[in-house]
């Protein structure tokens, strides 16, 4: 089956602009996750969902930051007010459940670029 | 809060030779443990996981972990490198102590292996 798609694939934007980056999960995937990679860093948490509500989303860095998910499948993660240091690859992740023991598939990411 | 050390940013190996990378952590509760694979332009590759029970955990490509709740360490393994292997490695721990859902990830290990 297919796995978690993102896209786009690459977004280059200016400084200031407004951004929407989509997730599809795996079908059935119940939970949703949003990461941000940096070069030569791992993944930092972002956002959790289950269902169509955020659960957690301790990990957003402030307030321009936002992610939805209306109807429990696909989820967009929206960056207001761009700014040259939110420039990452931006990872989105998904599990059959929210139970600790499961392995999260992650998606291709998405690399935005803010000049 | 959970946090986890990959002490080597680098690791080179000869093809065909036994390989480790290596992964400490540090929980409140008891930790589940995985490892992920992550090759250029692409998501990060669930290899394995460690959540209770036997300390040698058997993954995918031949890959396997091993478990040591004393030196809060779960380094990966394989017993003959291939050159394929080379990628970005990471290392990730949820706590049972902590309510919240999300992985925290190593910074990585560049696995390069030379033929």
């Amino acid at each position: 089956g297919a796995g978690v798609s993102q896209t786009p694939s690459n977004k280059v934007t200016e400084k200031g602009k407004y951004v929407e980056l989509r997730c599809d999960p795996i079908s059935g995937h119940t939970a949703l996750y949003w990461y941000r990679q940096s070069l030569g860093q791992g993944p930092e948490f972002l956002i959790y969902f289950q269902g169509t509500g955020a659960a957690d989303d301790s990990g957003l860095p402030n307030d321009r930051f936002f992610a939805v998910r209306p109807e429990g499948s696909v989820s967009t993660l929206k960056i207001q007010r761009t700014e040259r240091g939110d420039s990452a690859v931006y990872l989105c992740a998904s599990s059959l459940g929210a139970g600790v023991m499961n392995e999260q598939f992650f998606g291709p990411g998405t690399r935005l670029t803010v000049l | 809060a959970q946090s986890v050390a990959q002490p080597e940013d680098q690791v080179n190996v000869a093809e065909g030779n036994p390989l480790t990378v290596k992964c400490t952590y540090s929980v409140s509760g008891n930790p589940y443990l995985f490892w992920y694979v992550q090759y250029p332009n692409r998501g990060l590759q669930f290899l394995l996981k460690y959540i209770t029970g036997d300390n040698l955990v058997k993954g995918s490509y031949g890959f396997e972990a091993e478990f040591n709740k004393s030196q809060t360490s779960f380094h990966l393994k394989k017993p003959s490198a291939l050159v394929s292997d080379s990628a970005l490695y990471f290392c990730a721990v949820r706590d049972t102590g902590d309510y919240g859902q999300n992985f925290v990830f190593g910074p990585g290990t560049r696995l390069s292996v030379l033929p």
